[in-house]
């Protein structure tokens, strides 16, 4: 079982749509959890991170963590096609290093 | 510089030839990182970089990969005897702690190889 899984997509809403994209991991000691949105031919950049288990929220983007069922979420409110992106969630594997899931493509369209 | 800079952006090679891939971090951030994308994956992580030293270098793949940093800066990442397999984006990220644990990175946009 890998550490990390994500479930690639692609998955289209239309705008105003109400997204959610997840997360499941396998080593129950992890504490941070991190989102990355990737524009094409971009490198990744850090959207939200959460420790632990609750939720965070940062305007329209909401992170969930539930450790019990090692579960974590993402959720965009109110989608706009500037939010159409690759989402990746990613787990620190080690001191500094990071495991990222595969990423989900989300298309939001107009 | 504002951000990572990677260079050359694209770098279409032979299979078996050798590359090496740029990587300037941002001013001043002593830990660097290089991440390998296969299409449709995640990020892998190769090799970490506290200041001049590589401090983890255990997803490098096999000893044609090879990195350095001489003087805690620009790193550069080696590919001896390229593989048509080794064909990926080539992430380089940076971040200002010397010491401690640091996630938050900031990414470069990446060297897409192609090896043919």
């Amino acid at each position: 079982q890998k550490e990390v899984e994500q479930d690639p997509g692609p998955l289209s809403v239309p705008e105003g749509a109400i997204v959610s994209l997840n997360c499941t991991y396998s080593n129950s000691a992890f504490q941070y959890f991190m989102w990355y949105r990737q524009y094409s031919r971009k490198g990744p950049e850090l959207l939200m991170y959460t420790y632990s288990s609750g939720n965070k929220e940062d305007g329209r983007f909401t992170a969930q963590v539930d450790k019990s069922s090692k579960y974590i979420s993402l959720f965009i409110r109110d989608s706009q096609p500037s939010d159409s992106a690759t989402y990746l969630c990613a787990i620190p594997s080690g001191y500094s290093t990071l495991t990222f899931g595969k990423g989900t493509m989300l298309l939001v369209s107009p | 510089g504002a951000g990572v800079s990677q260079t050359p952006s694209n770098k279409v090679t032979e299979k078996g030839k050798y590359v090496e891939l740029r990587c300037d971090p941002i001013s001043g951030h002593t830990a660097l990182y290089w991440y390998r994308q296969s299409l449709g994956q995640g990020p892998e992580f190769l090799i970490y970089f506290q200041g001049t030293g590589a401090a983890d270098d255990s997803g490098l793949p096999n000893d044609r990969f090879f990195a350095v940093r001489p003087e805690g800066s620009v790193s550069t990442l080696k590919i001896q005897r390229t593989e048509r397999g080794d064909s990926a984006v080539y992430l380089c990220a940076s971040f200002p702690r010397a010491k401690g644990r640091g996630y938050g990175y900031t990414f470069g946009s990446g060297t897409r190889l192609t090896v043919v």
